[in-house]
């Protein structure tokens, strides 16, 4: 039972072009969402995250927007750059729920074309 | 520099040969947690750890075993480790003792289980 879902498994875009990656979730409980970053032979780094409470978080180039009703958060990369080539995953929490497990997704791999 | 340490970063072993993993952070983390990294699987949760003394099953615990006897240190440990086991691994600590906080990660270690 997959809870959070990164249906697609690549995306390729153009250098200063948007970026737009998706992730869908089925648990209710969920109310914490992150994305995280992930170059080959690193550990995953922190990109950005926004709480249940919101509709939307910017940082810079990187922007999140959650849609409760439809289960669903996007992330937004504008301008891309060849440095975003990276995979992304999608992550949630539930703080409400007695657990503090993150569940993540499968991740979506990125390529940013000069 | 604040870092979470993993040891060792690549090993090879044989079904049945107990192993542990180390992980330390040097930020006075609450959090921490482990994860495995599986082609088409993306990350998931083994065991977190709240706190010391607090720990709780993620997503895939059978077969592992951790414990948090102090804060800066969270080993994974395989006790009898069988082929299915064979992954990358990754350990992560946070602020706080939730699951909704950045977590920093260390850069994985590679398991192979013959």
């Amino acid at each position: 039972d997959q809870q959070v879902k990164q249906n697609s498994p690549s995306l390729s875009v153009q250098e200063g072009r948007i970026s737009i990656l998706n992730c869908d979730y089925t648990n209710s409980m969920f109310d914490y969402f992150l994305w995280y970053k992930k170059y080959p032979a690193e550990g995953p780094t922190f990109l950005i995250s926004i709480s249940s409470i919101k509709d939307k978080n910017e940082d810079g180039r990187f922007t999140v927007f959650l849609n409760k009703s439809a289960k669903h958060l996007s992330l937004h990369i504008v301008p891309s750059q060849p440095g975003d080539s990276a995979v992304y995953f999608c992550a949630a929490s539930a703080s409400q729920g007695g657990s503090e497990k993150l569940v993540f997704g499968k991740g979506t791999k990125l390529t940013v074309n000069p | 520099e604040a870092q979470v340490t993993q040891n060792p970063r690549y090993l090879i072993t044989v079904t049945g040969k107990k192993l542990t993993v180390t992980c330390s952070q040097n930020m006075n983390h609450e959090y921490m947690s482990w994860y495995r990294q599986d082609p088409g699987l993306g990350l998931r949760q083994i065991y977190y750890s709240m706190n010391v003394e607090v720990t709780d099953k993620g997503d895939v615990p059978e077969g592992y075993k951790v414990s948090r006897k102090e804060k800066r240190n969270f080993p994974l440990i395989l006790e009898s480790p069988s082929p299915n086991q064979t992954s990358l691994y990754f350990c992560a600590s946070s602020p706080g003792g939730y699951s909704n906080q950045p977590q920093h990660f260390g850069d994985g270690t590679r398991l192979s289980i013959l």
